[in-house]
């Protein structure tokens, strides 16, 4: 059974720039969470989907950020535009009902000059 | 405010003895706890986790402790091996809430296994 994957494993762009991650979760996990660890701290919360559905996105640090995920199987989390403050790694979980264990992509590593 | 806290940044055993791992949290409404491993230029790798109406899981060389009077949980491996050397994540969340299934991470421990 295959993990979840994260596309890219790296993004380095310009400040100001869009830069679109996308995350395939484990097949038939309805729950895909997305996570951020900006250097030194500690990995945090930033939305949780059930299926195509939003549950909570009380961890998005303002209106740059868009997460999306249409027919509820991979998702996409843009940042436009992109500040310094964004960098960081990009994770992403999913499980297969609620509450169950969260299972970890590789992470995508964003770096905004 | 951080809600799960791992004091610790790091730790270094030798190989074959006792590694432990604290963690304490401050949220009372914690109700489920995991341990993460993680590997540079990895995701975290879900290790072992402990409901809130235990106080020992035990899975392997891999045993979860959890003392809910003190909000303190610890995580030993008995014996450590050089390939348990990787940063360990403490992680909690409140699973009764019903909405809420979000993990507060702590920053990690770096544990050093030594041949």
């Amino acid at each position: 059974e295959a993990g979840v994957t994260q596309f890219p494993s790296h993004s380095v762009i310009e400040k100001g720039q869009t830069v679109t991650l996308r995350c395939d979760p484990i097949s038939g996990h309805d729950n895909l969470y997305w996570y951020r660890r900006v250097m030194g701290k500690e990995i945090k919360f930033l939305l949780h989907f059930v299926k195509e559905s939003k549950q909570d996105e009380s961890g998005m640090p303002n209106n740059r950020f868009l997460a999306e995920r249409t027919g509820g199987t991979y998702s996409t989390l843009k940042v436009q535009p992109a500040e310094l403050e964004d960098s960081g790694v990009y994770f992403c979980a999913s499980s297969q009902e609620t509450g169950d264990t969260q299972y970890f992509g590789p992470g995508t590593r964003l770096t905004v000059l | 405010d951080q809600q799960v806290k791992q004091n610790s940044p790091s730790l270094s055993v030798q190989e074959g003895r006792i590694s432990i791992l604290n963690c304490d949290y401050t949220n009372s409404m914690f109700d489920y706890f995991l341990w993460y491993k993680k590997y540079p230029a990895e995701g975290p790798t879900f290790l072992i986790s402990i409901s809130s109406i235990k106080d020992k899981n035990e899975d392997g060389r891999f045993t979860v402790f959890l003392n809910k009077s003190a909000k303190h949980l610890s995580l030993h491996i008995v014996p450590s091996q050089p390939g348990d050397s990787a940063v360990y994540f403490c992680a909690a969340s409140d699973i009764s809430g019903g909405s809420n299934y979000k993990l507060t991470f702590g920053k990690g421990t770096l544990l050093t296994v030594n041949p």
